[in-house]
């Protein structure tokens, strides 16, 4: 069964350092979403692909977090400068097309600042 | 935009009995209605899903209800097993856009 794939795993970093999370979707899905997961909450969206294009990053601190999806397939996320709040599991989802609901997720990349 | 809130936070149960957790919504927009299990360490997993088309729906020991008059829809586990122990998130969104998640149930099956 195909899965959404997400590297690195786990992610130790200080603050003021760049960081980059990369997500490799189910094949065909065309819709791609970042979450942020911090612990004892439930997922919070951060910003939704529909191929290459953005289609919602209202909730994605662009000052200092950027994501990019530029042939539509895999996507990356980074922070630069990570910040002690950043600490996190961060989810990649997938799903088909926009009318198709499920999302499916990865393993997730779990962040820790220091 | 959309708010989903989850209650309860945790809750504990004996094996063989029922589990319910409950989820409301404020945007009447919202059209897609998923609930998602998460082990620890691990991805969350969809474990069934309702659309405001239908008010019920049943997949073995676990259904899902929905009230869109009243905004709230609930998850319902009979005979839970000590397997069914987990983080159950319930969400809401509007044709698969802006899903925002409850804050999660802690579900603990005591053998």
């Amino acid at each position: 069964e195909a899965e959404v794939a997400q590297s690195p795993r786990y992610k130790i970093t200080e603050k003021s350092q760049a960081v980059a999370f990369w997500c490799d979707p189910i094949s065909g899905h065309a819709t791609l979403y970042w979450y942020r997961q911090i612990l004892g909450q439930g997922p919070e969206l951060l910003v939704q692909f529909q191929d290459e294009s953005v289609v919602d990053d209202s909730q994605l601190p662009k000052d200092r977090f950027s994501a990019e999806r530029l042939k539509g397939v895999d996507s990356t996320l980074k922070i630069q400068p990570a910040e002690l709040g950043d600490s996190a599991m961060y989810l990649c989802a997938s799903s088909p097309d926009p009318g198709v609901d499920t999302q499916y997720f990865g393993p997730g990349t779990r962040l820790t600042v220091l | 935009g959309e708010n989903v809130e989850q209650h309860p936070s945790t809750l504990s149960v004996q094996e063989g009995d029922s589990a319910v957790i409950k989820c409301t919504y404020s945007d009447s927009a919202s059209n897609y209605f998923p609930w998602y299990k998460q082990e620890l360490g691990k991805r969350p997993q969809l474990i069934i899903d309702i659309r405001s088309n239908v008010g019920e729906k049943k997949d073995q020991r676990i259904a899902v209800t929905l009230n869109k008059t009243a905004k709230h829809f609930s998850l319902h586990i009979t005979e839970t097993q000590p397997e069914d122990s987990a983080v159950y998130f319930c969400a809401a969104s509007s044709n698969n856009n802006d899903m925002r998640f409850g804050a999660g149930t802690r579900l603990t099956v005591k053998p």
